[in-house]
This record gives C-alpha cells, structure tokens and sequence, in this order.
C-alpha cells in the first residue's frame, strides 16, 4: 500500500518569512496529492491540492509542487502570518479506486511575531 | 464542499461505557469515512460508511468495538464500545468523492476516557 512520509515535524518561522513543508509517497500509481490545515480544537481543511497532471499549483500565499519522478511533493507558504500556526497534513491517493487517502504524519507549523 | 455537522463536539466518559456519534451531511454524498486522531497524531481511517449494508472496516479495527449505521446518504453514527482511556481521542466524519478524491472533513467529536 501506499506510505507517506512528512518532513518536517515542527516548524517555527518568523512573522513575513516563507515556510516549506515536504512529503514523499511510495506509490508511483498515486495521482491525487490535497494538503490539510488542521487549526487547534478543529477539523481538517482542505486547503489546496494537486493532480499528477501539473506541477505546480498557486492560490495566493500557498502553493504545492509535485515532482512525479522523485515522487514528492511540497507545501510553499510565503509572508506567513500568525493565523498560519496550525498542523498541517499531506496525503496521497489513486482516485477512482477503492484506495483510500494516505496521510502524513503532520507538521505544526508555528508562525512567531 | 458539504456541511458536515458532528455531535456531540466533545464529551469525557467512564470507563466500561459506550458513546454514539452522530455524522449529519448537508448534501446527499456517496462516500462516508470514519477517522480516528489519536492525541498529536496523525489520522487513521477506522470505516467506510456504506449505506444500507455493513460497514468496511481497516485493518487493526472490528465492528463490534466501533459498529457504524448509515441508513441514509446523509446520515451515519459511530459507536464507541466499552471504552478504555486508550480510546480518548478526536473521531472525525468525513465525506469523500472517489473520482476526485477530495475529502472533506467535520469538526470532530473530542472523547476522554476516564
């Protein structure tokens, strides 16, 4: 099945620097990568996600890369700000299976003034 | 993305008894999960929610420790049976679509075990 590994486990930038969060998957058939924000005392949010058919993704301060080759995939947060501090998750799948979604251990993600 | 409604949204209980959580849906969708998140970690799938029929449970977790209803598309509960403080965790909803795979998650139901 599917592994996927998170690096790193915490993360403590400064207000206005850029974060990176990377992840490496172990199945090469996985075409679907979503990353999740996962604020204290709430669920998961789908924040952005990725398709094998692109490799690079942006949504104003966020993106994701993909690097079908290596078979990883990073999340890019730029000008953080203080509401960025949470767990973050990445995942992996193989839509259209009955695979289910594969997730990364997590990184907190602490953004200081 | 659906409006998934849990509750109770936290709860603490004795050991030995039992807790149903309760997943509403805003939208009729095919797929329905149950997540486990222990405490500082990551997510672990316990079942998918199959309406009408029983549920698919993962590997580590049986039906009669967590025995799942979903009697409708919009509808399901889990079940915490006989708990122990190894049980004290967030039990999370979760609605899905395995063409797209994006998955969409509820707020959680927060349990301690005392």
């Amino acid at each position: 099945g599917e592994n996927v590994e998170q690096h790193p486990s915490t993360l403590s930038v400064q207000e206005g620097d850029s974060a990176v969060i990377k992840c490496t998957y172990s199945d090469s058939a996985s075409n679907y990568f979503p990353w999740y924000k996962q604020e204290l005392g709430k669920g998961p949010q789908l924040i952005i996600d990725i398709r094998s058919n692109v490799g690079e993704k942006k949504d104003q301060r966020i993106a994701v890369t993909l690097n079908k080759t290596a078979k990883h995939f990073s999340l890019h947060i730029t000008e953080t700000q203080p509401e960025d501090s949470a767990v973050y998750f990445c995942a992996a799948l193989r839509t259209g299976t009955a695979s289910k979604l594969t997730f990364g251990t997590g990184t907190r993600l602490q953004v200081t003034l | 993305s659906a409006v998934i409604s849990q509750k109770p949204s936290r709860d603490i209980c004795q050991r030995g008894t039992s807790l149903t959580i309760q997943c509403q849906v805003d939208s009729q969708v095919t797929m329905m999960f149950w997540y486990r998140q222990q405490p500082g970690q990551s997510l672990t799938l316990i079942a998918t929610a199959n309406q009408g029929s029983e549920a698919t449970y993962e590997s580590g977790f049986v039906i009669d420790k967590f025995p799942i209803s979903r009697p409708n598309l919009t509808f399901s509960t889990l079940t915490v049976s006989n708990m122990s403080p190894e049980d004290s965790s967030i039990y999370l909803c979760s609605v899905g679509q395995v063409n797209t795979g994006e998955l969409f998650f509820g707020e959680g139901s927060r349990l301690t075990v005392l």
